[in-house]
């Protein structure tokens, strides 16, 4: 199985900040990668396909780039509403999940 | 409005069985490929298994391979997880969701709500 290491696992931001989280795969996975957005008791979000592809209705100031084996998810000036936990995924093979990085409010 | 609704989930003890139920509505649902993927209390996501548009291929991560078993109505657009031999590590929510495209391997751009399924004796 591919495993997807993300990091940091917390990460303290303030709204306006410019954050990025990483996620390394374990193989080459081109870029079969997806990021997701979940809040506490909601069911994840999907951000970005395809390693950099903006789903529809996702704002801009989400990004995503990388290739094989290290991926970044960016988010330029935090907004409120984007603290919550992202999970990176690899859709490669067999689908696996990063551990998840947790944005609190610093 | 594109939707899945999950349901089953129970509290049952270990050796038990569940089988639950997804909901889909407001797409072609018989198009794409669908999934079950669960998160442990306070944990994150694994994903627990797939089934092609047909239902001709079926595929199950290692920890539930010969417990558990997918499959899809495509006329009732339902897909179900029956879930047997249950142990206490099977114990999370079980979510439903659906493939970005119609290609097998795919991000999941829509999920349900989730159903919670408790392993206890």
């Amino acid at each position: 199985d591919i495993q997807l290491t993300q990091s940091p696992a917390t990460l303290s931001a303030s709204v306006g900040d410019r954050v990025t989280i990483t996620c390394r795969a374990s193989q080459s996975i081109t870029s079969w990668l997806a990021w997701y957005q979940q809040k506490p008791g909601k069911a994840p979000s999907l951000l970005i396909y395809k390693a950099s592809t903006l789903e529809t209705g996702v704002p801009s100031r989400f990004s995503g780039g990388g290739s094989g084996p290290e991926f970044t998810l960016t988010i330029n000036s935090l907004q409120p509403d984007d603290f919550a936990i992202y999970y990176c995924q690899q859709y490669d093979s067999s689908p696996t999940f990063g551990g998840g990085t947790k944005i609190d409010i610093k | 409005e594109v939707k899945l609704v999950e349901s089953g989930g129970a509290v049952v003890q270990p050796g038990g069985s569940l089988r639950l139920s997804c909901a889909a509505s407001g797409f072609t649902f018989s198009s794409y490929w669908m999934s079950w993927v669960r998160q442990a209390p306070g944990k994150g996501l694994e994903w627990v298994a797939n089934i092609k548009q047909d239902g001709s291929e079926k595929y199950y991560v290692d920890s539930v391979k010969g417990r558990f078993t997918i499959s899809r109505d495509n006329s009732r657009k339902g897909v179900y997880l029956q879930m047997n031999n249950l142990t206490v590590d099977d114990t999370a929510v079980y979510l439903c969701a659906k493939g970005r495209s119609s290609w097998y391997m795919e991000a999941f751009d829509m999920w349900g709500q989730g159903t919670v399924v408790t392993v206890s004796s």
